[in-house]
């Protein structure tokens, strides 16, 4: 079955340490995105790829860095330096035709830093 | 730039009951719109899009929702809810054309359905 793929469901850190959040789809999606959602709050963009090796920040890029090797894989490095990070992070995919905007949503990742 | 109005935080209904959940947009340029269904703790799925053509436009599970350009509305309808779209459903918009865009979302309306 095609899908996005995200793991760990659940992150746990300590505060100053870096982590990884995986995201992988085989939709065979050119572009592919991360959001943070905090209650009340709605979806907010961190980065975006259109196409690989290639990559532009979203709204509240800081303290995130992310990187696109592959077309399957966009993975997110939330850093010491982002002040706030405990929220719900979502990966999504989409193709970029004309027509085509919908974008399809991983089952997220919720981080907590302890 | 485009921006996202969800007027309602939370919506309690009971079951069979009609409701509806608002959103508002603005744009300067024609725009899609997306209404999108997160169940807890789980991703968003897409619930319907209007991109062009008729201004209604319907999911398969008994939702609609109808793009209104003059009043800059596109509010989602279900005349008869179930326990089981107790869910947090969230309005989105993108420029309208080709190529790459970015969604802006609301900050979502939670449905409360109760027996």
């Amino acid at each position: 079955d095609g899908g996005i793929t995200q793991s760990p469901k659940y992150l746990f850190r300590k505060e100053g340490q870096n982590v990884t959040l995986s995201c992988e789809q085989n939709l065979n999606h050119d572009a592919m995105y991360w959001y943070r959602q905090d209650p009340g709050q709605g979806l907010r963009l961190i980065y975006y790829s259109q196409i690989v090796n290639d990559f532009q920040k979203g709204d509240i890029a800081e303290g995130y860095s992310v990187s696109r090797e592959k077309k399957e894989s966009f993975p997110l490095t939330v850093t010491s330096a982002q002040k706030n990070p405990t929220a719900f992070y979502l990966c999504a995919s989409s193709y970029t035709g004309e027509g085509l905007v919908s974008q399809y949503f991983g089952p997220g990742t919720r981080l907590t830093v302890l | 730039a485009q921006s996202v109005t969800q007027l309602d935080s939370q919506v309690p209904v009971f079951e069979e009951a009609p409701v509806e959940l608002r959103c508002n947009y603005s744009s300067s340029v024609s725009v899609y719109l997306f209404w999108y269904v997160q169940y807890p703790n789980q991703g968003l799925q897409l619930l319907l899009k209007y991109l062009s053509g008729s201004t209604l436009v319907e999911s398969i599970n008994g939702f609609e929702a109808e793009f209104n350009k003059s009043q800059t509305s596109f509010h989602l309808r279900k005349p008869s809810v179930h326990i089981s779209d107790t869910a947090e459903y969230f309005c989105a918009v993108s420029p309208a054309g080709g190529g790459f865009q970015k969604l802006v979302f609301g900050t979502g309306t939670r449905l409360l359905v109760s027996p």
